[in-house]
Order: structure tokens, then C-alpha cells, then sequence
């Protein structure tokens, strides 16, 4: 149980390109989601959270304009990366966690963003 | 504040030797404390977690860990290690309710030699 399906795996794309990835908790109610950035042999960089129905948190230093997120449903966000540049290639990884106060986070396989 | 300071970067252990991965914490509150393993291009899967029940918790594939409050510390150990547990791993403190944001270790990375 508790499977995060993450989608695409891998994109690359031309820069100034939007990407859109999405996450999806297939068997199990999402009420909250993360988004993740890791850089190469690094920890991972909590980028966003969000609710179901509500607008997302951003962390301190995350562009909102630039990383669209939207949790529109129980088992569906997604991150929009606007106007892509070769800095934002990275590794994005989204987690999501049901109700209860000790759920943990289960997390998809992440997408590898390349923009050329 | 809440900090998790996982005190090795790399680890190397002989194929069915035991494994030690040290982490220790610090939190204000009764802390929810996990252990996630990496593998290369993947996500995250979660190996254990000790949310205030068991101090000596047991996870998947032969881990376990134990919560010690007086050292707070929360290491993942494992009897014999195997090739398919070479990977990262992040020992993990969750915020208080509300937020239920993460505070990730700096990883390490273990090494299973043939």
C-alpha cells in the first residue's frame, strides 16, 4: 500500500518550455503533498507544500511564479515549471501523506528535469 | 528548532557484515522520527519509522532501529548487509502537527563491499 506514482520520469526539453509533472497517490487519500528539489549527491530541498482545495506554501526563496503547484484533488498534484531555463534542470521528487498526525511522507521516483 | 545530524557521510561495510548508521537529533517536542533509503534516479522508500510506541523498531528488509531518548539518538542498523542495500540514506525528523514538513539528515552513503 501507500504507493506515489510520479510522472514524467525523465524530460528534457528546449529552454523557455513549460514542464508540467504530476504526482498522483493511487491508493491512498492525499491531503498533503510536498515538492521536492535535489541537486546531485544532496539532501532534498523542500520546495512546496500543499493541501487539497487550498493554495500551496511556498518555502523561503522558491519562485511561486515560476513552480506552479496545484492539488485540485485527494490524489492528484501537480508542479508546473514556467518558462523553463537550464537552471532549473534538476531532480524533482513529490511525497504525499494521509490523514492521521503520524503518516509518513511516501514519495514518488522523481522526475529528471534536463533543459537545453 | 528541530535539527537530525547523521554523523557519517559514507559507510563501507563487507558483504554480510553488520551495518551502523548513526543519526541523532534534536527536538523540542516528542519528536516522529524515519529512516528512508535512495537508490540511484529513484524516489524515496521508507525503511522504518518511530512515531512514541516501541523504542526498538523493526522495518523492512532486515533493518531496524532504536529510539534513545537519553543519547537522542535513533541509529539504523541491520545484521548482515547485502549488495542491493549499497544506496543513500537519510535519517528524517518530522515538524510538529500542522506543517508535518520533514527535516532531512545530509544522507549517507553506504557501500557494501563484495
Amino acid at each position: 500500500g501507500a504507493v506515489v506514482s510520479q510522472h514524467p520520469s525523465w524530460v528534457i526539453c528546449k529552454s523557455g518550455t513549460s514542464v508540467k509533472i504530476e504526482c498522483r497517490s493511487l491508493d491512498f487519500q492525499a491531503t498533503t503533498m510536498f515538492w521536492y528539489r535535489q541537486f546531485p549527491k544532496q539532501s532534498l530541498m523542500l520546495m512546496a507544500t500543499s493541501n487539497e482545495g487550498s493554495k500551496a506554501t511556498y518555502e523561503q526563496g522558491v519562485e511561486k511564479d515560476k513552480f506552479l503547484i496545484n492539488h485540485a484533488s485527494l490524489t492528484l498534484s501537480t508542479l508546473t515549471v514556467t518558462s523553463a531555463h537550464p537552471e532549473d534542470s534538476s531532480f524533482y521528487i513529490c511525497s504525499a501523506r494521509g490523514r492521521g498526525s503520524n503518516q509518513p511522507q511516501h514519495f514518488g521516483d522523481g522526475t529528471r528535469l534536463s533543459i537545453l | 528548532a528541530q535539527s537530525v545530524t547523521q554523523l557519517d557521510s559514507h559507510v563501507s561495510v563487507s558483504e554480510g557484515t553488520p551495518v551502523l548508521l548513526r543519526c541523532n537529533y534534536s527536538s523540542s517536542y516528542s519528536p516522529s522520527l524515519f529512516w528512508y533509503v535512495q537508490h540511484p534516479n529513484k524516489g524515496l522508500q521508507l525503511l522504518l519509522k518511530y512515531t512514541s510506541a516501541a523504542t526498538l523498531v523493526k522495518g523492512i528488509n532486515g533493518f531496524e532501529a532504536e529510539f534513545k531518548k537519553s543519547e537522542t539518538s535513533f541509529h539504523l542498523t541491520k545484521p548482515s548487509a547485502h549488495m542491493s542495500d549499497a544506496a543513500e540514506y537519510f535519517c528524517v525528523v518530522s515538524a510538529p502537527s500542522g506543517t508535518y514538513k520533514y527535516i532531512f539528515g545530509t544522507g549517507t552513503r553506504l557501500k557494501v563491499l563484495a
